[in-house]
């Protein structure tokens, strides 16, 4: 268990819907960051939050968006969701930059 | 950006071998992690290993900094070591997230 909880952990929804997905980071880790990994891809960073502020950008669709509360946990908001956003979207924390980053056991989104 | 390249892309074993996977990448980096996905799609922590060597238990790992590559090794394979091996890396500069090679999946056999 790597204290990263996410949450739903499966997920099937139809075309053009919108869902939130959820992470709660480990105790003390300000650093939150969101991964999509679809079979023709691979492991694709999105972005990042610390502290509550936004610090990376990746490929994120304008679709998508993120933000980080108060308490440290974030959620993922996708929306207008379309087949190829079916994937399996991770989330990881770490205390601060450029130390070790800890996945949680993600959360399966299936677009019908 | 930076790029991860890591060889060989399929593995297959009989219980008991060992292997070296192998992760090269094109910049310098201050942090590069090797996960195991199993077939559940859980990443679990290997390594931290920016540089240096590491072991545990079956498992070591090595990190050239200044040639660019690290080695994975797994000693006495086990069928539960199957799935996917990733390495990951930041470059040395600011911060900059994780990228991801594209695997290396293994697969022991019995």
């Amino acid at each position: 268990d790597s204290g990263v909880t996410q949450t739903p952990k499966h997920l099937i929804t139809a075309t053009g819907q919108r869902v939130t997905l959820r992470c709660s980071p480990r105790s003390g880790d300000l650093s939150v960051y969101w991964y999509q990994q679809s079979l023709d891809q691979g492991l694709q960073f999105l972005i990042q939050y610390y502290n509550g502020e936004e610090r990376a950008k990746g490929n994120i669709l304008e679709r998508f968006s993120a933000q980080q509360f108060p308490d440290l946990h974030s959620e993922l908001n996708l929306s207008s969701l379309e087949l190829g956003d079916s994937a399996l979207y991770f989330c990881a924390s770490s205390v601060e930059f450029q130390v070790p980053i800890y996945f949680g056991e993600g959360s399966w989104l299936t677009v019908v | 950006g930076i790029q991860v390249e890591q060889s060989p892309p399929d593995l297959i074993l009989q219980e008991g071998a060992n292997s070296t996977l192998r992760c090269n990448f094109s910049d310098s980096v201050n942090n590069l992690q090797w996960f195991h996905q199993n077939p559940w799609g859980q990443l679990i922590n290997l390594f931290y290993i920016p540089s240096g060597t590491k072991q545990n238990g079956r498992l070591s790992a090595t990190t050239v900094a200044t040639e660019r590559y690290s080695l994975l090794y797994i000693s006495s394979s086990q069928t539960t070591d199957s799935g996917v091996y990733f390495c990951a890396v930041a470059r040395n500069s600011g911060n900059t997230p994780l990228v991801f090679g594209k695997g290396t999946r293994l697969s022991v056999i019995a």
